[in-house]
């Protein structure tokens, strides 16, 4: 079956941009999450969605949002991009919950200049 | 606050010996614990830990939790050069109804021929 699918791969952004990531979660998976990933923090979690609704957020300021769709896709929109938003964003997808059965797409690599 | 510490930050070691990692955490309403290894973007899972005392073991790999102390390892025997990555340790954690992985930094690991 058809992994995780993260779009794009990679993005090159200006200070004061926005931009817009997508996940496609695997087939069945209703739960989809996102994490950052920086050499000097790790992963942090971003936020968690579960039939379109979203039900745990992490400490990231306003700039971070996302929102999750009928057929369980989901997008994450960062605002007035700053040099610190460079990162691999990924995204991780489940049936119900966090944990079990969590499997992570390949993420998208956005560097800010 | 949710907190998972891993050591050592970074290994290296000769291929056939054998390495143990460390993760250690406070976090609220555990839940579970897993290891995941990440070589180069999509993290993969490896085990998924829930109870004190059991082991669990795949191939080569082996890990087992302790609740009591609040802390796992992950063993590798007979390293290979295969090996070399970075591994996480996750804890689910539950607060106010949602769930969320929360990660530590990561232990990159290197074996050399």
């Amino acid at each position: 079956k058809a992994g995780v699918t993260q779009t794009p791969r990679y993005l090159i952004k200006t200070r004061g941009q926005q931009v817009t990531l997508s996940c496609s979660p695997i087939s069945g998976h209703r739960s989809v999450s996102w994490y950052q990933q920086t050499p000097g923090q790790g992963l942090q979690f971003l936020f968690e969605y579960f039939s379109e609704t979203q039900r745990n957020k992490g400490n990231f300021p306003g700039r971070f949002s996302g929102r999750q769709f009928s057929n369980s896709r989901s997008e994450m929109n960062v605002s007035t991009l700053e040099l610190g938003d460079s990162a691999l964003y990924l995204c991780a997808s489940s049936f119900l919950t966090v944990g079990y059965g969590y499997t992570f797409g390949s993420g998208t690599r956005l560097t800010v200049v | 606050e949710d907190k998972v510490v891993q050591s050592p930050l970074s290994l290296v070691v000769h291929e056939g010996d054998t390495v143990t990692l460390n993760c250690s955490y406070e976090v609220t309403n555990f839940r579970s614990l897993l290891w995941y290894k990440q070589e180069k973007k999509a993290p993969t899972f490896l085990f998924m830990l829930t109870s004190s005392g059991i082991e669990k073991k795949s191939g080569r790999l082996s890990s087992i939790l302790d609740k009591k102390e609040l802390f796992s390892i992950l063993n590798i025997t007979a390293t290979q050069t295969g090996d070399s990555a970075v591994y996480l340790c996750a804890v689910e954690a539950n607060r106010q109804g949602a769930q969320k992985l929360v990660f530590g930094q990561g232990t990159r690991l290197t074996i050399n021929p």
